[in-house]
């Protein structure tokens, strides 16, 4: 069965420093491998995906993530860090279905906190 | 406006009460999916929809039935409240690619926090 799991549930970083956000799948096939953020009282926003190619994706605020197929990892990671990035981090894995469908399976999220 | 909407945003209710929430979007979407996320165990599915003549149970559907009433409408029913569905209920879209190559990428709602006393 198709599984994720990011080991840190939570992270607390200083402004300006280095961020790497660690996530780890199980599944059978080529993924699809997704971030999301979700700030305080906020729905959950996409930061990246991946689907094939170029095993270095880049994103939104700053964000990148590389798939490591013999790790089974997609690491999210950001070179400085802003107060406004504190929120909770999201890595999922798309999950066909029959007939082509996906449905995407979540891990359970770090929480990153943010000192000035 | 957000492209996809869900009311309430927040709801405290009694054991036993039924409780329905409701999604609506406006991305054209023709699949819907109604998310539980609960601190430390991420986002689990509930149910979810290919299309309005679709319905299919996810992860976690005891207690739980949906209707999808047309296809920018999804709503999601607690027949009889109990605690442990206390939450926070995400409603998600999604797209069907060109080619057919659905990516899966979800578009969210900004949640409804239900509370079970």
């Amino acid at each position: 069965a198709q599984s994720v799991t990011q080991p840190d549930i939570h992270i607390t970083v200083s402004e300006g420093a280095s961020l790497e956000l660690r996530c780890n799948y199980s599944y059978g096939a080529t993924p699809y491998l997704f971030w999301y953020v979700q700030s305080p009282g906020q729905g959950l926003q996409l930061l990246l995906k991946y689907f094939s190619g170029d095993t270095l994706v880049q994103g939104i605020k700053g964000f990148e993530a590389e798939f490591k197929r013999s790790q089974s990892s997609f690491n999210l990671r950001k070179p400085s860090v802003h107060w406004s990035d504190a929120a909770e981090y999201f890595c999922a894995v798309g999950a066909p279905l029959l007939g082509g469908y996906n449905k995407l399976i979540f891990g359970a999220g770090t929480r990153l906190a943010v000192h000035p | 406006d957000a492209d996809v909407t869900q009311t309430p945003r927040n709801r405290i209710t009694k054991t036993g009460k039924r409780i329905m929430l409701e999604c609506s979007q406006t991305k054209g979407h023709d699949r819907m999916y109604w998310y539980r996320q609960d601190p430390g165990l991420g986002l689990r599915l509930i149910y979810y929809s290919f299309d309005v003549k679709d319905i299919n149970k996810g992860e976690i559907s005891d207690g739980y039935s949906v209707s999808r009433q047309a296809q920018a409408k999804f709503s999601l029913s607690l027949e009889s409240a109990i605690p442990n569905q206390t939450a926070l209920y995400f409603c998600a879209t999604s797209d069907f690619g060109l080619a057919g190559d659905n990516t899966g990428e979800l578009f969210f709602g900004e949640g409804s926090r239900l509370t079970v006393l």
